[in-house]
């Protein structure tokens, strides 16, 4: 019930268009939930968050949806670009402070250009 | 926005000896600093919990008298790798509870036993 399920594994876009990758948890006491974007060597960069009271953020060219029905939470990248090309992981976590985050397993994207 | 460094950014030592892995939050107040650990094209594992002023919690499966972690002050816990074997080679990354229970990570370390 701890478990955020991510897909897919990987993901190869050409540039301009759209990254998808999404997520679903079952633990219905999740209500925080960030996507983190992690370039080789580095540590993971908060890219967006939502909470479940709404469906939808944005926030440039990144937009998560989220469907607290489902159960399932995803990440669009619009015009994705050379450089967008990364690991991306979901995670979800009781929004408590001390609380940690669960994470998916992690996407690996590629844009070719 | 919140800042978080780790130090050192890498490290290589001998089977045997210890290793210190410093985890500092630069502009903002931390409570609660997390400590995980990440294998090649894996997702990261959650080592343990890092309270200020009280000892750690730490995930079933990892040893606490090997992965030592103190966490002293509001913006500082220090992770430290006993008696350091290769299959404790790795990549560390700490993050810290900050605003509005947003996490933020450090830019990991890198341990190498030799």
């Amino acid at each position: 019930q701890q478990q955020v399920k991510q897909s897919p594994q990987s993901l190869i876009v050409q540039k301009g268009g759209i990254s998808i990758i999404n997520c679903a948890y079952e633990n219905t006491a999740f209500d925080y939930f960030p996507w983190y974007q992690q370039f080789p060597g580095k540590g993971p960069a908060l890219l967006i968050a939502i909470r479940p009271d709404v469906s939808e953020k944005k926030e440039g060219r990144f937009t998560i949806s989220f469907n607290k029905s489902a159960k399932q939470f995803s990440l669009h990248i619009m015009d994705s670009q050379p450089g967008d090309s990364a690991t991306y992981f979901c995670a979800a976590s009781v929004g408590q402070a001390g609380t940690a985050l669960i994470f998916g397993k992690g996407t690996t994207l590629s844009v070719s250009s | 926005g919140a800042v978080v460094s780790q130090h050192p950014s890498r490290v290589i030592c001998k089977s045997g000896t210890s290793v210190k892995i410093e985890c500092r939050s630069l502009d903002f107040q931390a409570t609660t600093m997390f400590w995980y650990r990440q294998f090649p094209k894996q997702s990261l594992m959650l080592m343990a919990t890092s309270n200020e002023g009280s000892k750690a919690t730490y995930e079933q499966g990892v040893e606490k008298d090997k992965f030592l972690i103190n966490h002293a002050s509001l913006t500082l816990s220090t992770l430290t790798v006993t008696s350091a074997h290769p299959e404790d080679s790795s990549f560390y990354i700490c993050s810290a509870d900050g605003y509005s229970h947003e996490q933020f990570f450090g830019p990991g370390t890198r341990l190498t036993v030799l």
